[in-house]
């Protein structure tokens, strides 16, 4: 089946740790993402990247790093120095529209939580 | 940056009846998308509608690109469109999706 999965569903860490979630596609897209989704809020963009070992930050990139080593994964680094990393975060991919627009798709997504 | 602002916030149908949520934007978009976000926050894509009209089933949606805004029509609505449904955009010369705040709707039996 294709798609894109993220592992784990729940994590739980304590402050001053970091941690890594992981995004995994297999669907042949280019284009990756990282959003952050906090209770009663839209979707917040924290990174992207749109080929392999080039990414760009997004909205809100403070206190997250990512890689982009190979063109199926796009981890990304919550670490100690991001102040409220609660939160539920989302992966997507996305494919070139021949009109010259991007279809995004998501992932089932991560909730961290710190305490 | 491009603003995209969804209405109602909050809408309670029952079931069976119909409905028409809003999505307004500040800017000329080259791509806008519809989301439903399930109980477990699943995000489904619903359509890919930077202009023009689609169906599926159930749910069509239209958007007037020269006007800035998008509706998405839900009829005969069942208790599983309960959810938050959620416009999305991309400005022209950008990479980035731009969410509006959701619309939450709940389906009574």
């Amino acid at each position: 089946d294709g798609g894109i999965t993220q592992s784990p569903k729940y994590l739980f860490r304590k402050e001053g740790q970091n941690v890594t979630l992981s995004c995994e596609q297999n669907l042949n897209h280019d284009a990756m993402y990282w959003y952050r989704q906090d209770p009663g809020q839209g979707l917040r963009l924290i990174y992207y990247s749109q080929i392999v070992n080039d990414f760009q930050k997004g909205d809100i990139a403070e206190g997250y790093s990512v890689s982009r080593e190979k063109k199926e994964s796009f981890p990304l680094t919550v670490t100690s120095a991001q102040k409220n990393p609660t939160a539920f975060y989302l992966c997507a991919s996305s494919i070139l529209i021949g009109t010259g627009g991007h279809e995004q798709y998501f992932g089932p997504g991560t909730r961290l939580t710190v305490t | 940056g491009i603003q995209v602002e969804q209405s109602p916030p909050d809408l309670i149908l029952q079931e069976g009846a119909n409905s028409t949520l809003r999505c307004n934007f500040s800017d000329s978009v080259n791509n806008l998308q519809w989301f439903h976000q399930n109980p477990w926050g699943q995000l489904i894509n619903l359509f890919y509608i930077p202009s023009g009209t689609k169906q599926n089933g159930r749910l069509s949606a239209t958007t007037v690109a020269t006007e800035r805004y998008s509706l998405l029509y839900i009829s005969s609505s069942q208790t599983t469109d309960s959810g938050v449904y959620f416009c999305a955009v991309i400005q022209g010369g950008s990479e980035k999706l731009v969410f509006g705040k959701g619309t939450k709707l709940t389906v009574n039996p």
